[in-house]
């Protein structure tokens, strides 16, 4: 069965102060590893999809990494609005995304 | 683009009752997906359809639950009857074929006294 685990479950940050979300998975077969961005009352929002062990992509001050059991969302220089909770899925067999708990991430000014 | 619509955006309903939501995939999409998020058990997968077929329904809970798409741009989630334990934010999703990513609608928040 694939699992999905996220670390840690809350993060605190002052703004500027760089950091690192955990996506740790067991699957067979990965398709594709995503990366969301869920604010309170909102859905998901996508940010990345990473397909092979040592692919990386970046968007402003976000940076995921794939690595062949886990991967890692950098937040570099954090901003007050970077606070939401961030979502990893994985895709294996078949087309369903199984979901981690999620990282709360709090950014203070 | 617009991107995928769910209404109503807040349902409160009474244990007993039948409770439809509804969802406008992303136009061109022939994947949809229904989720249900939960604090205790996250984002969960009910049911995707391809092409408006479902294909896996595995993840609905109970009987009470039913999912329909008639055509390619709306679907319903049914609930008959309603739970306490049913209160959850459903979410709708869509994807292209031939791409994984998924994109989620902004959710119906269910409460059921």
């Amino acid at each position: 069965e694939d699992q999905v685990t996220q670390s840690p479950e809350a993060l605190r940050l002052q703004e500027g102060e760089s950091s690192s979300l955990n996506c740790s998975y067991t699957v067979s077969g990965l398709r594709g590893l995503f990366w969301y961005r869920q604010d309170p009352g909102k859905g998901p929002e996508f940010l990345f999809t990473l397909y092979s062990a040592g692919e990386e992509k970046e968007k402003e001050r976000l940076k995921a990494t794939l690595t062949k059991k886990e991967s890692f969302l950098h937040i570099t220089a954090p901003k007050p609005e970077d606070s939401a909770t961030y979502l990893c899925a994985v895709n294996a067999a078949g087309n369903k995304l199984t979901f981690g708990g999620g990282t709360r991430v709090l950014v203070k000014p | 683009d617009a991107g995928v619509i769910q209404s109503p955006r807040h349902e409160v309903t009474e244990m007993g009752q039948e409770v439809t939501l509804r969802c406008k995939p992303i136009s061109g999409h022939d994947y949809l997906f229904w989720y249900r998020q939960t604090m205790m058990r996250g984002l969960e997968l009910l049911i995707y359809f391809n092409n408006n077929v479902p294909i896996d329904d595995s993840g609905m809970p109970e009987d009470r639950f039913s999912a329909k798409m008639p055509n390619a741009s709306f679907s319903t989630l049914k609930i008959q009857p309603s739970e306490p334990r049913d209160s959850a934010v459903y979410f709708c999703a869509s994807r292209k074929g031939g791409a994984y990513e998924q994109y989620f609608g902004p959710g119906t928040r269910l409460t059921v006294t």
